[in-house]
């Protein structure tokens, strides 16, 4: 079975500050897309950041960047200069040839003023 | 553009009744899904629909059905609600397979 480990139910970082939010998969197919989305407390999930498998070059947007490992099957998430609207639940997810999307289960970021 | 937009925002239902959740997308994609959220975990895909006229299992889909209706409408029907449906559900679209999955602002639905 496919899955999407995120051993970090909570998290906090001080505004300004740096926080990395760790996600680990299990996956024996070598083409695949890898996602963070963020859901704030309105439920709006919300795309962050997208890494495609093929690509060794770690993606980044803006103040959000991602620690891709194939080998280690891992994809972290770091946040650079923390804000408040930061503070939400941060997802990684996983999608492969199925189309389904794979979600761990979350970790819950505050961000500290 | 309203994206994704799905109705009603919440429900309450007994044991044993039926109701449909109506998702619509305006972005033209091919795909479109359905999952649900329960506390503490992830979203978990229901059903899914690869382009008009086809449907497919997801990982939970015992309880459900769908209907992709046109291009922009994918409906998920509880025929007989039970309470282990109490769940908060989202839809989503998108194209291909590893292009980015737009969701909705979800259902809240309570099974009483």
């Amino acid at each position: 079975a496919q899955t999407v480990t995120q051993s970090q139910p909570e998290m906090s970082v001080q505004e300004a500050e740096t926080v990395t939010l760790s996600c680990t998969y299990d996956t024996s197919e070598s083409d695949y897309y890898l996602f963070w989305y963020k859901q704030p407390p309105s439920r709006q999930m919300i795309l962050v950041i997208r890494q495609e498998a093929y690509k060794q070059q770690n993606a980044t947007e803006n103040r959000f960047s991602v620690n891709f490992q194939k080998a280690a099957k891992s994809f972290s998430l770091k946040i650079s200069d923390s804000q408040l609207g930061d503070a939400a639940m941060y997802f990684c997810a996983y999608i492969r040839s199925a189309r389904q999307l794979t979600f761990g289960s979350g970790t819950q970021l505050t961000v500290l003023p | 553009n309203a994206g994704v937009t799905q109705t009603p925002k919440f429900q309450v239902l007994k044991t044993g009744q039926s109701m449909t959740l109506q998702c619509a997308q305006d972005m033209n994609h091919n795909s479109m899904y359905w999952y649900r959220q329960d506390p503490g975990m992830g979203l978990r895909l229901i059903y899914y629909s690869a382009s008009e006229g086809t449907t497919d299992k997801g990982e939970v889909p015992n309880g459900y059905n769908v209907s992709r209706l046109n291009k922009r409408e994918f409906s998920l029907r509880l025929e007989s609600a039970a309470p282990s449906q109490t769940s908060v559900y989202f839809c989503a679209s998108g194209n291909a397979r590893g292009e980015t999955q737009y969701f909705g602002p979800g259902t809240r639905l309570l099974v009483l």
